[in-house]
């Protein structure tokens, strides 16, 4: 079955350790995202990658960094530098069209990252 | 003014009850509109698209987009308790890279 994964579903840290998550996807999509969900706030743009050994900050980057060295992986480090950084993290993957074209956000089922 | 704004809720209704869910945007660029579904603790799964102005019904579930107001809105006929859940607005940026989304809003239906 074509799909996201994330991994793990949930997620303990402690003060000053960076953690990274994993998203792995088999859609064979080349644009892939993180968002950031707190209560009450949304869905908040972390970084995005349209392309393979390339990616973009999103609106809340600092505190977290990405790589994408294959198309169907994008894991994200949350670092020490994010002084907030408990939340539900949604990774997400789309074709990569024109604007005028049909894109359809496919989603993980999530991580759940708490800081002790 | 936020580019994209949503009734807050929480909102709960009785079972058999007809939900109507709101979304406003800024952007007129805006040419696809979409709601997406999210149950607690899970990842949004799209629930309907539509493209133009009008309405676009899909079983239960109709979207209505009006562009010259920039308003959206998702009505749930028949609502069950099966529908409870974060209801998201999503609109595709200008450059068809990144969604917009709604802040959501939380139905809960009662049986």
């Amino acid at each position: 079955d074509g799909g996201i994964t994330q991994s793990p579903k949930y997620l303990f840290r402690k003060e000053g350790q960076n953690v990274t998550l994993s998203c792995e996807q088999n859609l064979n999509h080349d644009a892939m995202y993180w968002y950031r969900q707190d209560p009450g706030q949304g869905l908040r743009l972390i970084y995005y990658s349209q392309i393979v050994n390339d990616f973009q900050k999103g609106d809340i980057a600092e505190g977290y960094s990405v790589s994408r060295e294959k198309k169907e992986s994008f894991p994200l480090t949350v670092t020490s530098a994010q002084k907030n950084p408990t939340a539900f993290y949604l990774c997400a993957s789309s074709t990569a069209g024109p604007v005028s074209s049909y894109n359809e956000q496919f989603f993980g089922p999530g991580t759940r990252l708490t800081v002790l | 003014q936020k580019e994209v704004e949503q009734d807050p809720g929480p909102l709960s209704v009785p079972e058999g009850a007809i939900v109507s869910l709101n979304c406003t945007y800024s952007n007129s660029a805006f040419q696809y509109f979409m709601w997406y579904r999210q149950y607690s603790r899970k990842g949004p799964e799209l629930l309907m698209y539509t493209y133009s102005s009008g309405n676009k019904e899909d079983g239960r579930f109709t979207a209505q987009v009006d562009k010259s107001s920039k308003y959206i809105s998702l009505f749930i006929r028949d609502s069950q308790p099966s529908d409870s859940a974060t209801y998201l607005c999503a609109f595709p940026d200008n450059y068809g890279q990144n969604f917009v989304f709604g802040p959501g809003t939380r139905l809960s239906v009662l049986p």
